[in-house]
């Protein structure tokens, strides 16, 4: 089971560009790398998910180097309503799922 | 809206009691996975389905049990509650194992 370590929090100016990095020495062949955002008292939300290289979507970007052992989410020009719990998460298939206890992100005005 | 649906949103019961919390995926989705969330506490996993069959258990108490039902809704019963099982309670579906799951806006229960 492939656990995950992130950093316990970041803070950022608006407009700056944010990465998470996210290790994750134990993951395994089959198991995908997936992101996701929580405000307070709302479900997560899914973010990017990638298995190998890079994976860009509208709000996001996910490095994940030949190793695959960890993992950078980033965030381009933040704003204020990006300020949340950024969670990393490595599983694939049939296994038990483990949420690490997430980046909290601060973006100062 | 994540097409994930749960009910009740809000319960307070006593303790000792014994709940039952409802989770209907978005359609086409065969995995459920049931989380605990705790006052500023991380995701906690807590047991997962797919397609009405048990696949993955996490740190869930005896007291605690769940099931699929052929319709694919799942339900969460919690039993002899204690105060320390107040938590958010949330409930997320994907369409296979290992996808991007999708949540469900939780169940708030408090316990006192």
């Amino acid at each position: 089971l492939a656990k995950t370590t992130q950093p316990i929090s970041m803070d950022s100016y608006e407009g700056q560009e944010v990465n998470i990095t996210c290790s994750h020495n134990n993951i395994a062949t089959n198991d995908y790398i997936t992101w996701y955002q929580q405000f307070p008292s709302q479900g997560p939300r899914f973010i990017i998910q990638g298995y190998k290289t890079k994976v860009t979507n509208e709000v996001a970007s996910l490095f994940i180097p030949a190793d695959r052992k960890s993992s950078t989410l980033s965030l381009p020009r933040v704003s204020l309503s990006d300020t949340a719990v950024y969670y990393c998460l490595v599983s694939g298939g049939y296994q038990k799922v483990t949420f690490g206890t997430g980046t909290k992100l601060q973006v100062i005005p | 809206d994540s097409g994930v649906t749960q009910t009740p949103k809000h319960l307070i019961t006593a303790t000792g009691q014994r709940v039952t919390l409802r989770c209907s995926p978005r359609s086409g989705d065969l995995s459920v996975y049931w989380y605990q969330q705790s006052l500023d506490q991380g995701l906690q996993f807590l047991i997962q389905y797919y397609n009405g069959e048990e696949r993955a258990k996490g740190n869930i108490l005896e007291r605690f049990s769940a099931q699929q039902f052929p319709d694919l809704h799942s339900e969460l019963n919690l039993s002899s509650l204690e105060l320390g099982d107040s938590a958010l309670y949330f409930c997320a579906s994907s369409v296979e194992e290992g996808d991007e799951q999708y949540f469900g806006p939780g169940t708030r229960l408090t316990v006192t």
